[in-house]
């Protein structure tokens, strides 16, 4: 299983873009970048996926360079709302399931 | 959060007795995990259950700890003879046959040992 690396931390101010980078060096052919959301005392929560380029949905947006050895998870315009702790992962979807593996996370406080 | 349910919420159980978390998956998923966080800490993987069988209990320790998903009712995860290093977050998380898209977590049971 690729092993994942990202900020322990983060600070930003309400209105804010914020950029969270994940590395994956060992990123394998068939795997996914994946990246989800924790709020205290609540389950992760899936936020983004992508393969490579770019992905956007109403929530975030994905940036994976053509040697997917990274990625950068951009969040728009942060408010209150938006602490919490993200986690990169890497999965593999074609072969049946395999148990996600979550690392520490990059906690992001947000500043009024 | 789409749909699994844990339960209890909150468990507080004395040092030596049982604990029996339940979870129900999102209906039609055959796919469950359970995850155990400690505070400040990411989440641990324990163990991946479909119908009836067990997949991988790697992460589950070896003693006390046992899981079940029977063909009928919600997921099992029992901790036997609870010590106080056992008080945690424990999520439950369901998906379809294959990962596609995404994992539906439930909202977790917090167990604290006294």
């Amino acid at each position: 299983l690729a092993k994942t690396t990202q900020p322990i931390s983060m600070d930003s101010y309400e209105g804010q873009e914020v950029n969270i980078t994940c590395s994956h060096n060992n990123i394998a052919t068939n795997d996914y970048i994946t990246w989800y959301q924790q709020f205290p005392s609540q389950g992760p929560r899936f936020i983004i996926q992508g393969y490579k380029t770019k992905v956007t949905n109403e929530v975030a947006s994905l940036f994976i360079p053509a040697d997917r050895k990274s990625s950068t998870l951009s969040l728009p315009r942060v408010s209150l709302s938006d602490t919490a702790v993200y986690y990169c992962l890497v999965v593999l979807t074609d072969s049946g399931n395999t148990p996600l593996v979550f690392g520490k996370g990059t906690r992001l406080s947000v500043i009024a | 959060n789409a749909g699994v349910m844990q339960n209890p919420r909150h468990l507080v159980r004395r040092r030596g007795q049982e604990a029996r978390l339940r979870c129900s998956p999102v209906k039609g998923h055959s796919h469950v995990y359970w995850y155990r966080q400690l505070p400040e800490e990411g989440l641990k993987f324990m163990v991946y259950l479909q119908k009836e069988n067990i997949i991988d209990e790697s992460g589950m320790p070896k003693e006390r700890f046992s899981a079940e998903f029977p063909k009928e009712g919600p997921s099992i995860l029992r901790i036997q003879q609870v010590v106080r290093g056992d008080s945690a977050a424990y999520f439950c998380a369901s998906s379809p046959p294959k990962w596609g898209t995404e994992a539906f977590f439930g909202q977790g049971t917090r167990l604290t040992v006294v």
